[in-house]
């Protein structure tokens, strides 16, 4: 069964540093999200994407973070500046629709910004 | 905002027997429901969707249920398993227009041998 890919699985920064994560979606979905789950907490959203913009993103979401679907396959999510705040599990997804479609996750790329 | 709960952080339950949670919404209903399984270091993967106008979904050895009354979801497993231990997440759209998820934080299944 296509599954969504992340690298790298760890990632460890030091505050201030950037970094991007890699997702590899399943190849005939349209949609692709970013959501992070800071450890013992919530899923929580951080942005959808879909013909090349963004679509919706929430209040964590702000001016440090970044996607970018560089060429066919992969959708990145850059931070710019860490914070030790960022430290989270970040997890890719994926679906072929909106709303009734289901997300497809990778297995995540746990963030410790030291 | 549209909240979600799951009030029960864990739930423990002898092998065979059924495990029930509970997932909670505030304001208007969702359209839909969505339900994930969570194993430790993982993503969350799809189990099931229920929409506001179906009362009941099953899929093998899962059911959800929908009452837009309590504005309740409940989601069973029957004939429960040890390998049926992991965290389930519910998880709804976050509001008119949105396609984004809320997830609740999840409740936490242990089923004893």
């Amino acid at each position: 069964e296509p599954e969504v890919t992340q690298t790298p699985s760890h990632q460890v920064t030091q505050m201030g540093q950037e970094v991007i994560l890699r997702c590899v979606p399943i190849s005939n979905h349209l949609y692709f999200y970013w959501y992070r789950q800071i450890l013992g907490q919530k899923v929580e959203f951080l942005v959808s994407f879909y013909n090349n913009e963004i679509s919706e993103k929430s209040e964590i979401f702000d001016d440090q973070f970044s996607v970018e679907r560089p060429d066919g396959s992969n959708f990145t999510l850059k931070i710019r500046s860490t914070k030790l705040e960022d430290s989270a599990m970040y997890f890719c997804a994926s679906s072929s629709g909106t709303g009734l479609s289901p997300l497809h996750f990778g297995n995540g790329t746990r963030l410790t910004v030291t | 905002s549209q909240k979600i709960e799951q009030n029960s952080e864990a739930l423990n339950i002898q092998e065979g027997k059924t495990a029930t949670l509970t997932c909670n919404y505030t304001n208007y209903s969702p359209a839909y429901l969505q339900w994930y399984r969570q194993d430790p270091g993982r993503g969350p993967v799809f189990l099931l969707l229920i929409r506001e106008n179906e009362k009941e979904k099953r899929k093998e050895r899962l059911k959800v249920t929908f009452d837009t009354t309590l504005k309740q979801s409940l989601f069973h497993i029957t004939a429960s398993q040890p390998a049926d231990s992991a965290t389930y997440l519910c998880a709804r759209s976050a509001g008119a227009g949105s396609y984004q998820l809320t997830f609740g934080k999840g409740t936490k299944l242990s089923v004893i041998p």
